[in-house]
């Protein structure tokens, strides 16, 4: 089955810097890549997601690459605030089937 | 729009009890979807539903079942529960068109302490 690696456990990062969260999959039959951004106390929430036609995708300060002969994604946040933190979780599933494998999610704090 | 809800947010069993949670999609919403979230395990798939029907099970021994009814409304249970089934466990529906497939929209989750 598929196997989802994610990296770093924790991130802190300076207000305003930049934060990159990578993830690794093992199914090359997986095409559907979601991150996703869950608050204490809150389910996860989607905040971007790529499929395998695509190399990069852009949502204002967020952006998700992905290398399918490498099998790997990244989540990228410029100009980091607060409200940011949170911990993120990527993810992969092979559409039609509907099961999503994630990651160990990464902790992200930003610091004021 | 309506989020996806999930009942009870909170509850407390002992072991060897039995459970029912529940779920309602978002309107419109064919597919639901549960995960189990614990700080070990982190987000495991359990079950998918479309139209009443279970499409895909995870790697969860026969305690955890679940069912969709024809209003896309679904309930999951676990039955002689353990000290282990302590978890959050999140609802997620989605709207299964072939431009959408795979959006999955999460809810709140039910948290469930055994003790």
């Amino acid at each position: 089955g598929e196997n989802v690696e994610q990296h770093p456990s924790t991130l802190s990062v300076q207000e305003g810097d930049s934060a990159v969260i990578k993830c690794t999959y093992s199914d090359s039959a997986s095409n559907y890549f979601p991150w996703y951004k869950q608050e204490l106390g809150k389910g996860p929430q989607l905040i971007i997601d790529i499929r395998s036609n695509v190399g990069e995708k852009k949502d204002q300060r967020i952006a998700v690459t992905l290398n399918k002969t490498a099998k790997h994604f990244s989540l990228h946040i410029t100009e980091t605030q607060p409200e940011d933190s949170a911990v993120y979780f990527c993810a992969a599933m092979n559409l039609g089937n509907e099961k999503l494998t994630f990651g160990t999610g990464t902790r992200l704090t930003i610091i004021p | 729009k309506a989020g996806v809800t999930q009942t009870p947010r909170y509850l407390i069993k002992t072991r060897g009890q039995q459970v029912t949670l529940s779920c309602s999609p978002i309107s419109g919403h064919r597919s639901v979807s549960w995960y189990q979230q614990t700080p070990g395990q982190g987000l495991q798939f359990l079950f998918e539903y479309f139209s009443e029907t279970q499409r895909n099970k995870g790697n969860f021994p026969g305690r955890f079942s679940g069912r969709q009814f024809s209003n896309s409304r679904s309930e999951m249970n676990v039955s002689t529960l353990e000290l282990g089934d302590s978890a959050l466990y999140l609802c997620a529906s989605s709207l299964e068109t072939p431009t959408n497939t795979g959006e999955l929209f999460f809810g709140e989750g039910s948290r469930l302490t055994v003790l």
